[in-house]
């Protein structure tokens, strides 16, 4: 596609539900970042892939969070147990050369 | 180690000029520089890499001073379209994650 495509673009759910959220980066993008940013507050880094592999998960916050990238390409952020706090948008990125292309994100408020 | 800005916000009034710094505690590789209006996704500026350069996007520029583990943002005559929150971030190594800032907040007055 043309550009970083996330969804869904909105999410609320309920306490301790189980979420997803889908990131379709720019085609022949190798790198894949996930970032969650609060209101007012610099995007934080989760995850980093190189091509299938996690090249860094150390921003994680902990094992109710997990991603995968099966082919290379598409990208899917779990939450498992889902709490209040993890409200936020959940911001994708995606590169080839070293800078980051982002995608609109995805709210995610847990009521 | 997240890195370090300041200020943490500036009001300029249109045509004025404005420096936001950017501090790491550990040595860099490059720095990244993003800006992000109200509502809207991170956009890229530029990219920095060692060897004291500076780059220009529009009348913005940067300089990197690896000794100082530190990077400068000028914003030059600025224009209304300069409003938004600009992000350092500073990698450690090739290869190696991007961690962000915790922003500046510009507002670019008439």
């Amino acid at each position: 596609g043309a550009g970083v495509s996330q969804t869904p673009s909105n999410k609320v759910t309920e306490k301790g539900k189980y979420v997803e959220l889908r990131c379709d980066p720019i085609s022949g993008h190798t790198a894949l970042y996930w970032y969650r940013q609060s209101l007012g507050q610099g995007p934080e880094f989760l995850i980093y892939f190189q091509g299938t592999g996690a090249a860094d998960d150390s921003g994680l916050p902990n094992d109710r969070f997990f991603a995968v990238r099966p082919e290379g390409s598409v990208s899917t952020l779990k939450i498992q147990r889902t709490e209040r706090g993890d409200s936020a948008v959940y911001l994708c990125a995606s590169s080839i050369t070293g800078e980051l292309f982002f995608g609109e994100g995805s709210r995610l408020t847990v009521l | 180690q997240q890195p370090v800005q300041s200020p943490q916000a500036v009001i300029l009034r249109e045509g004025e000029d404005a420096v936001i710094n950017c501090s790491s505690s550990k040595a860099l590789y490059s720095v990244h520089w993003y800006r992000q209006k109200h509502g809207e996704a991170p956009v890229f500026l530029m990219i920095l890499l060692k060897g004291g350069e500076q780059k220009g996007h529009e009348k913005i520029s940067a300089s990197f001073n690896e000794k100082k583990q530190q990077s400068s943002l000028y914003l030059t005559a600025s224009q209304l379209s300069y409003s938004g929150t600009y992000f350092c971030g500073p990698i450690k190594a090739a290869g190696n994650k991007l961690t962000f800032g915790g922003g500046t907040r510009v507002l670019v007055k008439p």
